[in-house]
């Protein structure tokens, strides 16, 4: 149980285009969901924090105009990167959590912005 | 401002040797910690973690220390396995619950355990 995953697993994209990644609770319902993003070689950086039906919380220095979260449902959110830039290459993690007492992470997606 | 910082990149250790994985935070607020392992292309799986009013959580062969005077905490992991390799991240939150809390994690460290 406590199955998280995100599609797409890797996405290649041209400059000034947006990229959808979704993120889905397979077999259990998330209050919260979460979205952070891996540089090579760094720490799981959080980009913001989502409730369901509620808008996200965007952590300091991340745009919130350029990173749309939409958390339409107790187990889709979608993390939006609008006009990607090379510079926003990078791994994109989600996490969810039920209302309990864990944080369940999605295998990730990789963006590559050429 | 790196606030939890794993200062070691990689540790090479081998089988049925004991892997000890360090982590150091800054921040006074944090009161839960909790250890990650990832594969390559994977999300991270939790480990195992330990609350601030502990100093020690064990499970398996899996033991957490902490030692808050030094802001320390360490991963022990007792007789390594082959199939323990991988990234190990260090995590930590200030919410005073557990895990639905923000994370701040370290940087990782590569663990390699050799046959």
């Amino acid at each position: 149980g406590a199955v998280v995953s995100q599609h797409p697993s890797r996405v290649i994209c041209k400059s000034g285009t947006s990229v959808k990644i979704e993120c889905r609770s397979l077999d259990f319902q998330a209050t919260t969901m979460f979205w952070y993003r891996q540089f090579p070689k760094q720490s799981l950086m959080l980009m913001a924090t989502s409730n369901e039906g509620s808008k996200a919380t965007y952590e300091q220095g991340v745009e919130k105009d350029k990173f749309l979260i939409n958390h339409a449902s107790l187990t889709l959110s979608t993390l939006t990167v609008t006009s990607a830039h090379p510079e926003d290459s990078s791994f994109y993690i989600c996490s969810a959590s039920p209302s309990g007492d864990e944080q369940f992470f999605g295998p990730g997606t990789r963006l590559t912005v050429l | 401002d790196q606030q939890v910082k794993q200062n070691s990149p990689s540790l090479s250790v081998q089988e049925g040797r004991i892997s000890i994985l360090n982590c150091d935070y800054t921040n006074s607020m944090f009161d839960y910690f909790l250890w990650y392992k990832k594969y390559p292309a994977e999300g991270p799986t939790f480990l195992i973690s330990i609350s601030s009013i502990k100093d020690k959580n064990e499970d398996g062969r899996f033991t957490v220390f902490l030692n808050k005077s030094a802001k320390h905490l360490s991963l022990h992991i007792v007789p390594s396995q082959p199939g323990d390799s991988a990234v190990y991240f260090c995590a930590a939150s200030a919410f005073g619950s557990s895990n639905t809390g923000k994370l701040i994690f370290g940087q990782g460290t590569t663990l390699q355990v050799k046959p």
